[in-house]
């Protein structure tokens, strides 16, 4: 069955800070790989996937993630972070056949 | 669009009681489906639906009942609730069960005590 990893419980970064969040998955075969943001008191929200093509995907928000096959990643990353930027991040596989399934999810705090 | 749309906000329950959660989509979604949300564990996936009639376990089923009669409801029924099931509930939707984003609900923040 999928799995996913996030590598990262919590990061506190200060504003204007650049932002990686990491995300490994395990499945050898195709994948359709997202990311999902949920602000405090909020549902997720989708953010960026990648389903094929070009394996560094943008998203809203200035956000961007890359896919990487060989290293079965699909990292999130922002160059400059904003205390709007506060919120819980989840990585999320749904490969053939198998329903979406989601990592633990990594909690970023943005200081002013 | 109201989107996906959930009730109750929040609930509290005793040990032992039983309850329906229930989700509305009006996207014309064929598949539907539960996660429950607890720290740092993410989101579990507890049933789900690829259409009307049709519904099947995810990772954790024990304890929750499902039916989908129709193409916009999917409620989800707690048999006998137990301290365990204390978590927040979440049911999305999207067109296929592959290869599209979910759109989920507000959630239902569910206490056992």
């Amino acid at each position: 069955a999928q799995s996913v990893s996030q590598h990262n419980h919590h990061v506190i970064l200060s504003e204007a800070a650049s932002l990686e969040l990491g995300c490994n998955y395990s499945y050898g075969g195709t994948v359709n790989l997202f990311w999902y943001v949920q602000y405090p008191g909020q549902h997720l929200q989708l953010l960026l996937k990648y389903f094929s093509g070009d394996p560094l995907v943008k998203g809203i928000k200035g956000f961007e993630a890359e896919f990487i096959k060989s290293k079965f990643s699909f990292n999130l990353r922002k160059p400059s972070v904003q205390w709007s930027d506060t919120a819980e991040y989840f990585c999320a596989v749904n490969a053939q056949d198998n329903d979406m399934r989601f990592g633990a999810g990594t909690r970023l705090t943005v200081k002013p | 669009n109201a989107g996906v749309t959930q009730t109750p906000k929040f609930q509290v329950l005793k040990t032992g009681q039983s309850m329906t959660l229930q989700c509305a989509q009006d996207m014309n979604h064929e598949y539907m489906s539960w996660y429950r949300q607890d720290p740092g564990m993410g989101l579990r996936l507890i049933h789900y639906s690829v259409g009307a009639g049709i519904t099947d376990q995810g990772e954790v089923p024990n304890g929750y009942n499902v039916s989908r009669s129709t193409t916009e409801d999917f409620p989800l029924r707690l048999l006998s609730a137990a301290p365990s099931q204390t978590s927040v509930y979440f049911c999305a939707s999207t067109p296929y069960r592959v290869g599209s984003p979910l759109h989920f609900g507000n959630g239902t923040r569910l206490t056992v005590t």
